[in-house]
């Protein structure tokens, strides 16, 4: 079965430095592998996507993040946190076929610091 | 907006009485999922509909839980004899096909008291 684990329940970072949220997954076979953010009373929104195409995946907001097999690890990163980026962040993924549902992490939730 | 919409947004019930959601999925979007989200969790799948027809449910689904999708557009959970422990959000989302994005609604938040 798959799985998600990201690594830390909250992050706290001051506007204009580096964001990273960790990631680690669990999957017997080739995984595709996402990253949703869900801004309070707002759905969830996809930020980028790994669907074994380019190891570095470029997302929405400057976000991107390095698909590393040999890790198990789908890290979202951001060189410049905005106060806007504060949210919650989820991992998740889903078997390679898409004929299965989106497993989530517990999620991670961002703080942005001015 | 012509994105996925969710009715009523927020539901507060007594325990033991029934409740039901709704979902407008984007209009060309085949298939529809269910999910529920629980504080300081993330989303779990509970099932989904490839138009009109359920495919998968979750061990999560229990009998007094039931989702229709009746003529492939919007669909209904409705949850019988509600329990305190169904106190969540309760999520929909669609996407066009397999293995396409999905769009998440805002959500149904349930509390049952």
């Amino acid at each position: 079965a798959q799985s998600v684990t990201q690594l830390d329940s909250h992050v706290s970072v001051s506007e204009g430095t580096p964001v990273l949220l960790r990631c680690n997954y669990s999957s017997s076979y080739s995984p595709s592998l996402f990253w949703y953010v869900q801004h309070p009373n707002k759905g969830l929104q996809l930020l980028l996507k790994y669907t074994s195409a380019a190891t570095l995946v470029k997302g929405i907001n400057g976000f991107e993040a390095e698909f590393k097999k040999s890790e198990t690890s789908f890290h979202l990163t951001k060189p410049s946190a905005h106060m806007s980026d504060a949210a919650e962040y989820f991992c998740v993924v889903r078997l390679w076929s898409g004929n299965t549902p989106l497993v989530f992490g517990k999620g991670t939730r961002l703080s942005v610091i001015a | 907006d012509t994105g996925v919409s969710q009715d009523p947004r927020h539901k507060i019930t007594k325990r033991g009485q029934n409740v039901t959601f709704r979902c407008d999925p984007i209009s060309e979007h085949n298939r529809l999922y269910w999910y529920r989200q629980t504080l300081g969790q993330g989303p779990e799948f509970l099932t989904y509909f490839q138009n009109e027809a359920q495919l998968e449910k979750s061990r999560l689904l229990s009998d007094r839980f039931s989702a229709e999708r009746p003529k492939g557009s919007f669909s209904t959970l409705e949850i019988q004899r509600t329990e305190q422990g169904d106190s969540a959000m309760y999520l929909c989302a669609s996407s066009l096909d397999l293995g396409h994005e999905q769009f998440f609604g805002p959500g149904t938040r349930l509390t049952v008291l």
